[in-house]
């Protein structure tokens, strides 16, 4: 599975779009790039995920370069509920999912 | 919305006793998962478990655990003499396939405890 690299933390404010990236250099052609988010005390829960180009959902976007080395998350207009961990993950499941340490995003009122 | 049901919320147990956590998977998902989140740590796959049996398991996943689908609609984990660092929020998992394009559903989480 590629090893994802994303910010340990971010701060941003209520109102604001929030843009999380997250770098797997060594993805592979059947990899999908798939996000999460965690609340503390509660289970991961999906986002979304994409293989190429742009995704969106009624909760975020999801952005693909050509080159998918990289994706980039995106949360229209931030609320103090979103404050959460974010997790990339990238791979084809094969029975399991693989997490990083995640983005702790914290929104400011 | 469907969602994955797990009990119970909180277990406290004496360290090297048996412990029993239960999970209602989604009614038509057909893959299974147990994870672990050690307070403050990343969540740990342990195991995935499909058509009656354990398709990946991790070096975390030792003699000392076990899973179990007992019958049409749970699906177990259980943990044999516990540690002190089994203490962790463990949570199940399930989805309708293991391919990359499908998302998985968590449940809620069981902390357990180990005194």
């Amino acid at each position: 599975l590629a090893k994802t690299t994303q910010p340990i933390s971010m701060d941003s404010y209520e109102g604001q779009e929030v843009n999380i990236t997250c770098s797997h250099n060594n993805i592979a052609t059947n990899d999908y790039i798939t996000w999460y988010q965690q609340f503390p005390s509660q289970g991961p829960r999906f986002i979304i995920q994409g293989y190429k180009t742009k995704v969106t959902n009624e909760v975020a976007s999801l952005f693909i370069p050509a080159d998918r080395k990289s994706s980039t998350l995106s949360l229209p207009r931030v609320s103090l509920s979103d404050t959460a961990v974010y997790y990339c993950l990238v791979g084809d499941i094969k029975g399991k999912l693989i997490f990083g340490q995640g983005t702790e995003l914290s929104v400011k009122p | 919305e469907p969602e994955v049901t797990q009990t119970p919320s909180h277990q406290v147990t004496q360290m090297g006793q048996e412990v029993i956590l239960r999970c209602v998977p989604i009614s038509n998902h057909l893959y299974f998962y147990w994870y672990r989140q050690i307070l403050g740590q990343k969540v740990e796959f342990l195991v995935s478990f499909y058509n009656n049996e354990i398709s990946e398991k991790s070096e975390i996943f030792d003699d000392q655990f076990s899973v179990e689908r007992p019958d049409g609609s749970n699906f177990t984990l259980k943990i044999r003499s516990t540690k002190l660092e089994d203490s962790a929020m463990y949570f199940c998992a399930s989805s309708a396939s293991r391919y990359g394009n499908t998302e998985a559903f968590f449940g809620q989480g069981t902390r357990l405890t180990v005194v």
